[in-house]
């Protein structure tokens, strides 16, 4: 069954240092999303992204972050210079219509 | 208030019904989803029903949605230990493509 894999799955990162989380989403999905959930909290929606532009974006989704699709198949999303409040799991998603979105197993990162 | 409301905590006995409730607040939701989330692990989409539906069933899955009140509702039918997790209420809006979610209920299941 495909899926949505996210890599690594924990990154260990210090404050102010530039790290990249990436993901493949689903082959011939179309949206693309990330998420992010702080531990004991609501996930949170960061941004979808199709046709190769940002679609919408959260107030989360400040000027540190960025997404790129750099080739046809990953998704990555960069945070320039982290936070310590930066620490979370981080969910890629993707689906082929704007219906049903499947989630990648995430990337949990510690920020110290 | 929240935009999406779920109790945190729900017990069962394995065989019995499980019955796991949401509020939300946005009337122009446009579908409603069940996402489960096992101990780490990511979140794996059940369910979902469009908000002009007020029933789907889904083998032990039964979604009900009360479109007036904004209040869904998920029913597993012979809990099993298996379906212990956080199970995730969220919904998208007209013309958007984010998920809101809920804080999620955790549903233990008792032997």
């Amino acid at each position: 069954e495909p899926e949505v894999t996210q890599t690594p799955s924990h990154q260990v990162t210090q404050m102010g240092q530039e790290v990249i989380l990436r993901c493949v989403p689903i082959s011939n999905h179309l949206y693309f999303y990330w998420y992010r959930q702080i531990l004991g909290q609501k996930v949170e929606f960061l941004v979808s992204f199709y046709n190769n532009e940002i679609s919408e974006k959260s107030e989360i989704f400040d000027d540190q972050f960025s997404v790129e699709r750099p080739d046809g198949s990953n998704f990555t999303l960069k945070i320039r210079s982290t936070k310590l409040e930066d620490s979370a799991m981080y969910f890629c998603a993707s689906s082929g219509t704007d219906v049903e979105a499947f989630f990648g197993q995430g990337t949990r990162l510690t920020v110290v | 208030g929240e935009d999406v409301e779920q109790s945190l905590f729900l017990s069962v006995r394995e065989g019995d019904s499980s019955v796991i409730n949401c509020t939300y607040t946005d009337s122009s939701s446009t579908y409603l989803y069940w996402y489960k989330q096992e101990p780490g692990a990511g979140l794996q989409l059940l369910t979902y029903i469009f908000s002009n539906m007020d029933m789907k069933q889904d083998q032990r899955l039964t979604v009900l949605l009360n479109k007036k009140d904004k209040h869904l509702s998920l029913r597993i039918a012979d809990t099993q230990t298996g379906d212990s997790a956080i199970y995730f209420c969220a919904y998208s809006g007209a013309g958007s493509y984010q998920l809101t979610f809920g804080k999620g209920t955790k549903l233990s299941v008792i032997p």
